[in-house]
């Protein structure tokens, strides 16, 4: 069975510092990787996708892929009371079908 | 702007009870999902479809069914809910890039 592993949290950082998040993954033939934001009461939303190692960065955020280790992470730079959610790490391969799995997410909480 | 769209926002039902739960997508994605969400055991995969009349199981398929006849529907059916039953369930649809999830059903069996 495809896993999907996240640091369990909770996480919890004072506003200004910076969040990192961490996730592994089981499956070598994993090729699409997300990161999702989910408030609570409410759906996830998309903050990142990453297909290819390296880094990469949109605003405050910053996902990095290392596929050798199995491992994508999210920092979160200038964490800003507004980040307090729950982040999902997703993970998807494509053998024919696209099955999308989620971790447990990790909830951070950042205090001002 | 992606629009998924789940039938109902709150639903209590009784125990035995046939239940659907219905999702509709505008994109014309190839691949949809419904996924459960229970406090400490995060999103988990149920079925999904990656075309019409096409599924497959996810991690915990057993009392759940599902159908997609048309590309931009896909149901959730329980077969007879049980209080074990009682959940949020989330729909979410894809085509070539990230999911996008409906709002999302809170179920209740009583």
């Amino acid at each position: 069975q495809k896993e999907v592993e996240q640091n369990s949290g909770p996480l919890s950082v004072p506003e200004g510092a910076i969040a990192s998040l961490n996730c592994t993954y089981s499956d070598r033939g994993s090729q699409s990787f997300f990161w999702y934001r989910q408030y609570s009461g409410k759906s996830p939303e998309l903050i990142m996708s990453i297909y290819s190692n390296g880094d990469k960065e949109d605003g405050r955020f910053t996902a990095q892929l290392n596929k050798a280790s199995q491992y994508v992470s999210l920092l979160i730079r200038d964490s800003q009371p507004s980040d307090s959610a729950t982040y999902l790490c997703a993970v998807t391969d494509k053998g024919g079908s696209e099955k999308l799995v989620f971790g447990k997410g990790t909830k951070l909480t950042v205090n001002p | 702007d992606v629009k998924v769209t789940q039938s109902s926002r709150y639903l209590v039902k009784r125990t035995g009870e046939k239940v659907f739960l219905e999702c509709v997508q505008d994109m014309d994605h190839e691949n949809m999902f419904w996924y459960r969400q229970d406090p400490g055991l995060g999103l988990r995969l149920i079925y999904f479809s990656y075309d019409v009349k096409m599924k497959e199981k996810g991690d915990i398929p057993e009392g759940y069914s599902v159908s997609r006849e048309k590309k931009e529907r896909f149901s959730l059916i329980l077969e007879s809910a049980s209080t074990n039953q009682t959940s949020m369930y989330l729909c979410a649809s894809r085509g070539n890039t990230e999911a996008f999830f409906g709002q999302g059903t809170r179920l209740t069996v009583v």
